[in-house]
């Protein structure tokens, strides 16, 4: 079965704390993803990456940035953690060829105070 | 800019009824279509899939229904059950290097027994 483990399932952080939340993958999958879901939003793609090194901005990029040092491992780094950045953030991946899934992790439920 | 709009927003269905779920796209770049299921705590996971080529796709209960000049698809689910009740996503895959997926806002189910 593939997995992906998000580091975290719940955090709680001060406004203006960097905020590293990581993820790893064990398929060897190319594509990792963050996305946030938020109520009546639904998921919204943060940054991806489709190698190592190699990263895209999503829909909503502001705020955040990412690194893709080695294939299995995706982080997301809040620079200085903001209240309107309280959400619950998935992480995914998926191999780089046509029609195939993408696999989630469990979800990091952040809140910054 | 929501590049895939997905209604409703909430649906409720009597057990045995038929549970509709609507989809609409702009881009007819995307090439990949999935339906992903989440309930509560778990991150999402894919339901079933469909390729633009194709008007149709049925596994169990679980029908997809696409038409390609509208821009549209849509998921119904046959003799719903409780257990079906959960939030269900619409996406779509473009190919841009990687194989970016863009949800929809999401349907929260719920199926009465």
């Amino acid at each position: 079965d593939v997995k992906v483990t998000q580091s975290s399932r719940y955090l709680v952080k001060r406004t203006g704390e960097k905020v590293f939340l990581e993820c790893v993958q064990d398929m060897d999958h190319e594509n990792m993803f963050w996305y946030r879901q938020d109520p009546g939003l639904g998921l919204r793609l943060i940054y991806f990456s489709y190698d190592v090194k190699m990263k895209e901005k999503g829909d909503i990029p502001e705020g955040y940035s990412v690194s893709r040092e080695k294939k299995e491992r995706f982080s997301l780094i809040l620079e200085s953690a903001s209240t309107n950045q309280t959400s619950m953030y998935l992480c995914a991946s998926r191999p780089a060829s046509m029609n195939t899934e993408a696999f989630f992790g469990q979800g990091t439920r952040l809140t910054v105070v | 800019q929501q590049q895939v709009k997905q209604s409703p927003q909430s649906l409720i269905v009597q057990k045995g009824g038929i549970s509709i779920i609507n989809c609409a796209y702009e881009n007819t770049a995307f090439d990949y279509f999935p339906w992903y299921q989440q309930f509560p705590g778990k991150g999402p996971a894919l339901l079933i899939a469909i390729r633009p080529d194709v008007s149709e796709k049925k596994e169990g209960r679980f029908t997809i229904s696409f038409n390609k000049s509208a821009k549209q698809f849509s998921l119904h689910i046959m003799d719903s059950q409780p257990g079906d009740s959960a939030t269900y996503f619409c996406a779509a895959t473009i190919n841009t290097g990687g194989f970016k997926t863009i949800f929809g806002a999401g349907t929260r189910l719920f199926v009465k027994a």
